[in-house]
């Protein structure tokens, strides 16, 4: 089964500034998706950026990027220019790429509580 | 523009009795799924449902059930609630084709106590 791990279950950074979010996965699939959601305090989830594991450039949304390593297993977000409301829950997931039924299912980590300083 | 509705936000149960979760979405995707969310656990899939008609268990079953009454709703019942299914459940949908292939679109939660 497919696990996806998040090492630091609280961050904070300066209003302003750069922080990075790690995520690792264990599979043994060569197709799949990878996924940030952002949970804000109103409870929402909110999809913040995908990335397709045979696309090699890094996916970018605006002030978020990824840094997605297959080989390493890793697929990090980084999020430029922090803004007070990027404060919120991160969850990295993770989704088999193969079409079928059942594939759709995203595993999710456990999260990262991102604080914004002011 | 709805989305994903899920009724009820809230809900406060007493140990053993039942109720049921509803769900909704008006964007005609085939899968549909149930998770819950408790503290420093993450999301973790209860049961989901890749097409009208089907269901499947996820990684936490045990005292759920679910029905797909057709292509937009899906619900999550609990027959006799225990202390450890207080939670926050989302329900989310799915698209199986096309640019958004993948990504889940999730109703805002429900938040249950069971006393």
């Amino acid at each position: 089964a497919q696990t996806v791990t998040q090492s630091q279950p609280e961050m904070s950074v300066q209003e302003a500034e750069t922080v990075t979010l790690s995520c690792t996965y264990d599979t043994s699939e060569s197709d799949y998706y990878l996924f940030w959601y952002k949970q804000p305090p109103s409870r929402q989830m909110i999809l913040v950026i995908r990335q397709e594991a045979y696309k090699q450039q890094n996916a970018t949304e605006n002030r978020f990027s990824v840094n997605f390593q297959k080989a390493a297993k890793s697929f990090s977000l980084k999020i430029s220019d922090s803004q007070l409301g990027d404060a919120a829950m991160y969850f990295c997931a993770y989704r088999r790429g193969l079409s079928g039924f059942g594939n759709e299912k995203l595993t999710f980590g456990t999260g990262t509580r991102l604080t914004i300083i002011p | 523009n709805a989305g994903v509705t899920q009724t009820p936000k809230f809900q406060v149960l007493k140990t053993g009795q039942s109720m049921t979760l509803q769900c909704a979405q008006d964007m005609n995707h085939n899968s549909m799924y149930w998770y819950r969310q408790d503290p420093g656990m993450g999301l973790r899939l209860i049961y989901y449902s890749a097409s009208e008609g089907t269901t499947d268990k996820g990684e936490v079953p045990n005292g759920y059930n679910v029905s797909r009454l057709n292509k937009r709703e899906f619900s999550l019942r609990l027959e006799s609630a225990a202390p450890s299914q207080t939670s926050v459940y989302f329900c989310a949908s799915s698209a199986r084709t096309g640019a958004l292939t993948g990504e889940l679109f999730f109703g805002e939660g429900s938040r249950l106590t069971v006393l």
